[in-house]
């Protein structure tokens, strides 16, 4: 079984400046993935990130990059300059024996 | 997106009756999975599928079925709807390879609301 804890409900950030997201991840696989996705109001659920766990370098798309410590069981993501349309829950997932398991969320405000 | 869509998007239904979500994929993706979406629980899965025909169970199947007949289309039924099955359904499709099993991500429906009264 997999499990995977956001420990943050909520997070609000400035305009401009860096947002970590805490997420904890537990798995009995020995290959698996790690996904934050964001959803906005709409409702649409967007993939922010993908990583590898069988790979050491740290995944980084544009503004976002994570903090992947495979021993720890962490994977936290950051959001540098933060921008409005940055708002929005983020959910942290894990991928392992065809399943995708997800957190409970952290709602993310960006305050102008 | 373009490659999965969901049906109905809303839906009120009353205690007791059936009611079937619809899922549908043109990417030939093998995997397709349904969630539900509740506030402080983020997203479980209710039932998923590794091919025509094949399904297996997912954290909180009760009340549920699931059916694949076609590799696009992916069915979930509520036997008998309950309110504690109001929600956000979610269906998803993942890209993972034959070979070597690798995973390229999930791909999510837009949803549908649900409403038992």
């Amino acid at each position: 079984a997999q499990t995977v804890t956001q420990s943050q409900p909520e997070m609000s950030v400035q305009e401009a400046e860096t947002v970590t997201l805490s997420c904890t991840y537990d798995t009995s696989e020995s290959d698996y993935y790690l996904f934050w996705y964001k959803q906005p109001p709409s409702r649409q659920m967007i993939l922010v990130i993908r990583q590898e766990a069988y790979k050491q370098q740290n995944a980084t798309e544009n503004r976002f990059s994570v903090n992947f410590q495979k021993a720890a069981k962490s994977f936290s993501l950051k959001i540098s300059d933060s921008q409005l349309g940055d708002a929005a829950m983020y959910f942290c997932a894990c991928h392992g024996n065809e399943k995708l398991t997800f957190g409970t969320g952290t709602r993310l405000t960006i305050i102008p | 997106d373009a490659g999965i869509t969901q049906s109905p998007r809303h839906k009120v239904t009353e205690t007791g009756t059936p009611v079937t979500l619809r899922c549908h994929q043109t990417e030939n993706h093998r995997y397709m999975y349904w969630y539900r979406q509740d506030p402080g629980h983020g997203l479980r899965l209710i039932h998923y599928s590794y091919g025509v025909k094949d399904t297996d169970k997912g954290e909180v199947s009760d009340g549920y079925s699931v059916s694949r007949s076609k590799t696009e289309d992916f069915l979930l039924t509520l036997e008998s709807a309950t309110s504690s099955q109001t929600s956000v359904y979610f269906c998803a499709i993942s890209e993972t390879t034959y070979e070597g099993g690798r995973n390229y991500g999930y791909t999510f429906g837009s949803g549908t609301r649900l409403t038992v009264v």
